[in-house]
């Protein structure tokens, strides 16, 4: 069965450091989507992409994140310069086409920034 | 805006079943997922319901009223192995339908 995969599965940066995570989506899929999740917290959206554009974002996607969808296969998530609070796991999910609803998660990725 | 609530934990008995409450607001409705996630790892899609009724997949059970903002998971037989956090989301119409908002899960434990 085709799966999201994510990687690294644990990444440890310092503070003000830029760190880049990578997805790789069910490979006929259409959406992208990004959520962290803090320790003990709710999932929370990111910012969702098709088309090759953000389709939208929430307030946590500040200026210090970008995505981007480099070749017909990888789905990064870059943060600029990592603050305390940006430690979470980090999951990339994708979806197929119209008519096709249900987002399949990755395995995350647990960002701890020192 | 957006709000979903859904019990903070719950508890039941190996082989009893239990059901699981969600209430949403949101002003576009456009679909309610019912997720599993285990500590520690990614959320595992269990139902998806945008009709009112009853959706049935074998021990599982996703119930949808929109008229009231309420779903249920229904969860038979229970195993050890299905205590886990529940999530409920939603998604909005109004966001470009692409916008998927998480409750904060509900905690199951499952005792024997």
């Amino acid at each position: 069965e085709p799966e999201v995969t994510q990687t690294p599965s644990h990444q440890v940066t310092q503070m003000g450091q830029e760190v880049i995570l990578r997805c790789v989506p069910i490979s006929n899929h259409l959406y992208f989507y990004w959520y962290r999740q803090i320790l003990g917290q709710k999932v929370e959206f990111l910012v969702s992409f098709y088309n090759n554009e953000i389709s939208e974002k929430s307030e946590i996607f500040d200026d210090q994140f970008s995505v981007e969808r480099p070749d017909g296969s990888n789905f990064t998530l870059k943060i600029r310069s990592t603050k305390l609070e940006d430690s979470a796991m980090y999951f990339c999910a994708s979806r197929g086409g119209t008519g096709t609803d249900t987002q399949y998660f990755g395995p995350g990725t647990r960002l701890t920034v020192l | 805006g957006q709000n979903i609530d859904q019990p903070t934990e719950m508890t039941a008995t190996e082989g009893a079943i239990v059901q699981i409450n969600c209430t949403y607001q949101t002003s576009g409705f456009n679909g309610l997922f019912w997720y599993q996630q285990h500590a520690g790892e990614a959320p595992t899609f269990l139902s998806y319901n945008v009709l009112d009724g009853l959706e049935e997949k074998g021990r599982f059970s996703s119930f949808l009223s929109r008229s009231k903002g309420y779903s249920y998971l229904l969860l038979k037989e229970l195993q050890m192995k299905d205590s886990a956090s529940y999530l409920c989301a939603v998604r909005d119409i109004n966001t470009g339908g692409f916008k998927t908002i998480f409750g904060a899960g509900t905690r199951l434990f499952v005792k024997a």
